[in-house]
């Protein structure tokens, strides 16, 4: 089946700074990814569907000027925390819409952790 | 707005043992998924349930879809600790947008 890779899988940063994810469909052109977080013992939340070549839309409560997406080519996703809090701390998980055949492929997860 | 609910939210079963986990929605859609995440990993598709009617089978687990009810099941026949992990349905949503169900958290004990 068709690979979505996530980079970094682990990060840890002081509060303040900012942190990118990457997001990469591997096999196959993704013109739409989506952003989910997911709190310990918490479902995934779904954070913002990120197109490519145009703004990403996102979920009501999301700060969009907090959680940046970019989504430059039709293989690449970014997602960047600025100026991360201690409650930004959780695990970031991105998808991959594949349109043919239809089906959305999941990203192995990025923990991240605001010290 | 589209809500998924799922019942039991937690789950402890004798290995040897059948249940069946319960999955709810609320509005029509075209898809339902069932996934599987294990402690600190990413999901696991495990089913896509496109139709009413449809049922999929793989291993000890077997999933149904009621459109009619908005009403999916995930049976699970003859328990092994192996399949302890959180169960997740999800449901597709406008724009592509797939929203998950609160997980189910399974637990097989001997």
């Amino acid at each position: 089946g068709a690979v979505v890779s996530q980079h970094p899988s682990r990060v840890i940063c002081k509060s303040g700074t900012s942190v990118k994810i990457e997001c990469r469909s591997l096999d196959f052109q993704a013109t739409t990814m989506f952003w989910y977080r997911q709190f310990p013992k918490q479902s995934l939340m779904l954070m913002a569907t990120s197109n490519e070549g145009s703004k990403a839309t996102y979920e009501q409560g999301v700060e969009k000027d907090k959680f940046l997406i970019n989504h430059a080519s039709l293989t690449l996703s970014t997602l960047t925390v600025t100026s991360a809090h201690p409650e930004d701390s959780s695990f970031y998980i991105c998808s991959a819409l594949d349109r043919r055949p239809y089906e959305q492929y999941f990203g192995p997860g990025t923990r991240l952790t605001v010290t | 707005e589209l809500k998924v609910e799922q019942n039991p939210l937690f789950l402890s079963m004798q290995e040897g043992k059948n249940y069946t986990i319960y999955c709810n929605y609320s509005t029509t859609s075209d898809r339902l998924y069932w996934y599987r995440q294990d402690p600190g990993k990413s999901l696991e598709s495990l089913f896509v349930l496109l139709s009413n009617g449809a049922v999929k089978q793989e291993g000890r687990l077997m999933a149904s879809l009621d459109t009619k009810a908005r009403l999916s099941t995930l049976h699970i026949t003859a328990a092994v600790h192996d399949l302890s992990a959180t169960y997740f349905c999800a449901v597709d949503a406008s724009y592509d947008k797939v929203i998950f169900g609160p997980g189910t958290s399974l637990s097989v004990i001997p």
